[in-house]
């Protein structure tokens, strides 16, 4: 129980043009997910919070407006990295909420690179 | 500003040893968290600490937290080479707001020699 999956699991893009990546709870509902980037050789940020049905709060110092996020349902939300550019090559990982509240289950990750 | 640190970064043992992973984290939280990463991949939940005083172990690691000190550690037991991976722990900061805020050390490389 409790898996999350992400589409794609690596996508390669040009510079300028946007990606989105899908994040699916597939075996249970999840009112709340997570959006983390990881760079090489480095920890997890936070990049944000999704919530079904309503806006999804952006930690500090990330563009609400580059990386933009749907929770249209509650086993899926999506990432769209607007206009992409090379230092937004990374590692994405997100997160579902599980439903006793304290826990988070983590999808497999999408390898992005931006040429 | 919350600071989520981890003692060792790097570390290096052989095969039998024991050794314990500390993460020290600068604000008030009672929920602890710590996942193992292997290359290329993502994370994999080893422990969920959500009391003062909590211990919980699988196999060669055990995990405990002490809230009021505000230090967690993971201790590994006779390794093998299996346990290679980098492991994180993550602070939930989010608790009075109501949802989930999970704030990670830097991670700590475990590699075991043969």
């Amino acid at each position: 129980g409790a898996v999350v999956s992400q589409h794609p699991s690596w996508v390669i893009c040009k510079s300028g043009t946007s990606v989105k990546i899908e994040c699916r709870s597939l075996d249970f509902q999840a009112t709340t997910m997570f959006w983390y980037r990881q760079f090489p050789k480095q920890s997890l940020m936070l990049m944000a919070t999704s919530n079904e049905g309503s806006k999804a709060t952006h930690e500090q110092g990330v563009e609400k407006d580059k990386f933009l996020i749907n929770h249209a349902s509650l086993t899926l939300s999506t990432l769209t990295v607007t206009s992409a550019h090379p230092e937004d090559s990374s590692f994405y990982i997100c997160s579902a909420e599980g439903l006793a509240g304290y826990e988070q289950y983590f999808g497999p990750g999408t390898r992005l690179t931006v040429t | 500003e919350l600071k989520v640190e981890q003692n060792p970064l790097f570390l290096s043992m052989q095969e039998g040893k024991n050794y314990t992973i500390y993460c020290n984290y600068s604000t008030t939280s009672d929920r602890l968290y710590w996942y193992r990463q292997d290359p290329g991949k993502s994370l994999e939940s080893l422990f969920v600490l959500l009391s003062n005083g909590a211990v919980k172990q699988e196999g060669r690691l055990m995990a405990s937290l002490d809230t009021k000190a505000r230090l967690s550690t993971l201790h590994i037991t006779a390794a093998v080479h299996d346990l290679s991976a980098t492991y994180f722990c993550a602070v939930d900061i989010g608790i009075e707001y109501g949802a989930q805020k999970l704030v990670f050390g830097q991670g700590t490389r475990l590699t075991i020699n043969p």
